[in-house]
């Protein structure tokens, strides 16, 4: 199976960048995902990502994929405190070797603090 | 967001009670998931179905029976449950689970079960 690792924790200052980083292990990924949990609600999603795409940016969030170190990032520009959330990284991978159908395998998630 | 409800938002149920957890989504959506969110563990796939028909399950202990009567909708029947089992239920729903166009899965708000 997939491996998607983030970190737990991230702090940053109202109006500063935040970047939350993410990696797997499968190649054979297809699209990377970025949802979000605020508390007590479902995730959301924000942004995807196609694997033979490097980067992709929609308003203030800007991602990253580095595919040959199975790297993908989540930078948030001028970050507010309305974007305190957990930041879930997901993968979408074949099931199993030459199945059409496909798992969605998820990172534990980064929490981010956002300081006024 | 109302592409994906679920009903009830939170539930407080005794062992030995029994239960329904239900998802409708309004997306024209074929796929369903259950996804099962712990305090401090990864997400966790339940069940997947795919045009109605079941096509995952992850080990899932018998007191959680899926049901799925169309593509619209999709219900977890709860019976005899463990206070371990007490978290927050997700739905999710995506197109058709086919891994060649990127099958982006959209979640409900979830429902937080309490088992006392």
């Amino acid at each position: 199976g997939e491996d998607v690792e983030q970190s737990l924790f991230l702090s940053v200052r109202e109006g500063d960048s935040s970047v939350i980083n993410c990696t797997y292990t499968d190649s054979s990924s297809t699209y990377l995902y970025w949802y979000k949990q605020e508390p007590g609600a479902g995730l959301q999603l924000l942004t995807y990502i196609f694997s033979n795409m490097d980067m992709k940016q929609d308003q203030r969030l800007t991602v990253l994929l580095n595919k040959k170190d199975k790297h993908l990032s989540l930078r948030i520009a001028d970050t507010q405190t309305g974007d305190s959330a957990i930041y879930f990284c997901a993968v979408l991978t074949p099931r199993d070797r030459g199945s059409t159908l496909g798992r969605l395998y998820f990172g534990r998630g980064t929490q981010l603090t956002v300081w006024p | 967001e109302t592409g994906v409800t679920q009903t009830p938002r939170h539930l407080v149920m005794g062992m030995t009670n029994k239960k329904s957890l239900k998802c409708e989504q309004h997306l024209g959506h074929n796929a369903m998931y259950w996804y099962k969110q712990s305090a401090k563990k990864p997400l966790e796939l339940m069940f997947v179905y795919n045009f109605k028909e079941q096509t995952e399950n992850n080990s899932v202990p018998s007191r959680f029976s899926p049901e799925c009567p169309n593509s619209s909708h999709l219900f977890l029947h709860l019976h005899t449950l463990q206070p371990e089992d007490s978290a927050l239920y997700l739905c999710a729903s995506s197109q058709d689970n086919q891994i060649r166009v990127g099958d982006t899965q959209y979640f409900g708000p979830g429902t937080r079960l309490t088992v006392l």
